[in-house]
């Protein structure tokens, strides 16, 4: 399967205890993106990363929450001291665009699903 | 103002109807549009891009109006396969980042 990759796919977690997800896009493709999705609502943008180089971050995101794609492949997501609002969907996608051209198109991984109690 | 505000239906119609989706987006630098489409569970699949001349997919048409700054997708006869939440996507590029942002969804039920 040479599609985007998310793990794991379920997380259930304790209020206050770190997380971290990991996405393996597109072996190609050398932007990666990370959105959060709840129910009834489209993706929230997160973070977008060009190679290794993290390019935009959305504004909402708190201190909590870090993503790092260290060699420009596979990237991860920590949120820390979670908290109930976090829980949501997860969604890592990838693309393949060249220079500074926004004609993109997304390729999303399955997600995955944390649940903070 | 959410950057980019769609009609949340749902929208409930019989099979072989039109219909008609509209999306507005706030930022005027804005450069690349696309609908994708996400069903029940699962992750957002790419329809379609828009072009500014606007474009056809078979039953699927799509609109641009950068004056007005709203996207348009017009579904013909309607099929029971078509029932899916419905996402405007714009792409603004600025230094050198981008960013890409969706709506809120739009849900389209189809009754046989």
């Amino acid at each position: 399967d040479t599609g985007v990759s998310q793990n794991p796919r379920h997380k259930i977690t304790k209020r206050g205890q770190n997380v971290t997800f990991r996405c393996d896009p597109i072996s190609e493709h050398n932007r990666l993106y990370w959105y959060r999705q709840t129910l009834g609502q489209g993706p929230e943008f997160l973070t977008y990363f060009q190679n290794e180089a993290q390019l935009e971050k959305s504004r909402l995101l708190s201190d909590r929450f870090s993503a790092e794609r260290p060699k420009g492949s596979f990237s991860t997501l920590e949120i820390q001291r979670t908290e109930q609002g976090d829980s949501a969907m997860y969604l890592c996608a990838s693309s393949l665009a060249l220079g500074y051209s926004t004609n993109e198109k997304l390729f999303f991984g399955s997600g995955t699903q944390l649940s903070v109690l | 103002r959410k950057e980019v505000e769609q009609d949340p239906g749902p929208f409930n119609v019989p099979e072989g109807a039109t219909v008609a989706f509209n999306c507005t987006y706030s930022n005027s630098a804005s450069q690349s549009f696309f609908w994708y489409r996400q069903d029940c569970r699962k992750e957002p699949k790419l329809l379609m891009s828009v072009y500014s001349s606007g474009n056809e997919d078979g039953r699927f048409t799509a609109q641009l109006n950068r004056a007005s700054q709203y996207i348009s997708l017009l579904i013909r006869d309607s099929k029971l396969s078509d029932s899916a939440t419905y996402l405007c996507v714009v792409n603004w590029a600025y230094s050198s980042a981008s960013k890409i942002i969706f709506g809120s969804g739009t849900r389209l039920s189809i009754r046989p």
